[in-house]
């Protein structure tokens, strides 16, 4: 399975732009990058996949070099009710459409008003 | 749709005892997985399933079994509990050319 590495936790302000970084060393061709977003006693929440390059949706970008072996959330303009743990999520394609899912140790992220 | 649901929430087990955790989606997904969540670990893959009558392991199997009869349901069971399978425990859907999870809203199991 892949490793993912991502930072304990982050701190910011109100309205200012996080990035959080997870870094997925064996990363195969195949695999692909998702993003999730927990709060205290809920189930993690789907906030954006990506292949290659940039994808932008409503909520967050996701930017991921050419090499593939990182990928960068970026929230911009964060709010208290963004104050979660967020995780990087690396799918392994292991054949015939089956992929394994690793989810790495999330990063807490504390947004101070 | 009620999306992807759990039952129970909440589970109080002595060591040695048996149960089912029950997972239902009724979104008509083919992957369904369970996950369970320690203090500090993230979550980790215990057995997934790409369709009626397919399961496999994941990265934490030991102690659990997991059959898929039908589309809806993947339920979950430990058949011997022990101390270290205290947890938090959640199920997860998606559709097969999607990469989006739904998940439940968990089953906090303890064992005493």
């Amino acid at each position: 399975l892949a490793k993912t590495t991502q930072p304990i936790s982050m701190d910011s302000y109100e309205g200012q732009e996080v990035n959080i970084t997870c870094s997925h060393n064996n990363i195969a061709t195949n695999d692909y990058i998702t993003w999730y977003q927990q709060f205290p006693s809920q189930g993690p929440r789907f906030i954006i996949q990506g292949y290659k390059t940039k994808v932008t949706n409503e909520v967050a970008s996701l930017f991921i070099p050419a090499d593939r072996k990182s990928s960068t959330l970026s929230l911009p303009r964060v709010s208290l009710s963004d104050t979660a743990v967020y995780y990087c999520l690396v799918g392994l394609y292991s054949g015939a459409g089956s992929y394994q899912l690793t989810f790495g140790k999330g990063t807490k992220l504390s947004v101070i008003p | 749709n009620a999306g992807v649901t759990q039952t129970p929430k909440f589970q109080v087990l002595k060591t040695g005892q048996s149960m089912t955790l029950q997972c239902a989606q009724d979104m008509n997904h083919e992957y369904m997985s369970w996950y369970r969540q320690d203090p500090g670990m993230g979550l980790r893959l215990i057995h997934y399933s790409v369709g009626a009558g397919i399961t496999d392991q994941g990265e934490v199997p030991n102690g659990y079994n997991v059959s898929r009869s039908t589309t809806e349901d993947f339920p979950l069971r430990l058949l011997s509990a022990a101390p270290s399978q205290t947890s938090v425990y959640f199920c997860a859907s998606r559709p097969r050319d999607h990469y989006e999870q739904y998940f439940g809203p968990g089953t906090r199991l303890t064992v005493t």
